[in-house]
């Protein structure tokens, strides 16, 4: 079975620049995760679906940044205006919770590593 | 809310050392506890899981037992190799919520 999928797996742009990444989760999975990771703040989660639905957003840094999922099979993840700070790895994560659950275990993508010049 | 604190790293051993990664979490009810493994420029993987008291989860030579009594799941291998090299991440998932530790970060020399 194909494990998440994300792309591009590299970027770089230049400030003021609109940057969208994207990610497949596994199939039969209802969970998505959306994390940063840094060498400073280390890994952090930005934002999470369950079926499609938006659970937590409280990690998105600032209204640059948003995400979507319009169907189980797709999601992205904008940031507008891009900025230096914004550099980092981006990693989408999916699972398939119990009924009652929205969280349990994570699969994680290969990551889209973000330069912003 | 629930929360992870792991060992701070990096830690450095010899190949064929004893390896123990300290992890202690909160959480109300019981949660499943996990072992993330992330290689050098790689995404992070599931190592191991256990989803109740005195569970042990095992994988790659890696086991953590879930200590409900010390708030407790250690990891541990009796012999490391260099290709253990890596960061590890201990977390937790309660169903609501899911929490990772900081990470340590391993260094196995030859």
């Amino acid at each position: 079975d194909a494990g998440v999928i994300q792309s591009p797996r590299h970027e770089v742009t230049e400030m003021g620049q609109e940057v969208t990444l994207r990610c497949k989760p596994i199939s039969g999975h209802n969970s998505l995760f959306w994390y940063r990771q840094t060498m400073m703040r280390g890994l952090e989660l930005l934002i999470y679906f369950n079926n499609n639905v938006p659970i937590d957003d409280s990690g998105m840094p600032e209204d640059r940044f948003s995400a979507k999922m319009p169907n189980a099979s797709f999601s992205t993840l904008k940031i507008q205006p891009s900025e230096p700070r914004d550099s980092a790895v981006y990693f989408c994560a999916s699972s398939r919770p119990g009924l009652a659950d929205v969280t349990d275990t994570q699969y994680f993508g290969p990551g889209t590593r973000l330069t912003v010049l | 809310g629930d929360s992870v604190t792991q060992m701070e790293g990096p830690v450095t051993l010899s190949e064929e050392a004893f390896l123990t990664i300290n992890c202690t979490y909160t959480a109300t009810g019981y949660p499943s506890l996990f072992w993330y493994v992330q290689y050098p420029g790689e995404g992070l993987q599931l190592l191991l899981k256990a989803t109740k008291a005195d569970d042990k989860g095992s994988n790659k030579g890696f086991e953590a037992t879930y200590r409900k009594e010390t708030t407790s799941f250690h990891l541990e291998k009796g012999s490391v190799q260099v290709s253990d090299s890596a960061v590890y991440f201990c977390a937790l998932s309660d169903g609501q919520n899911f929490v990772f530790g900081p990470g340590t970060r391993l260094s196995v020399l030859p």
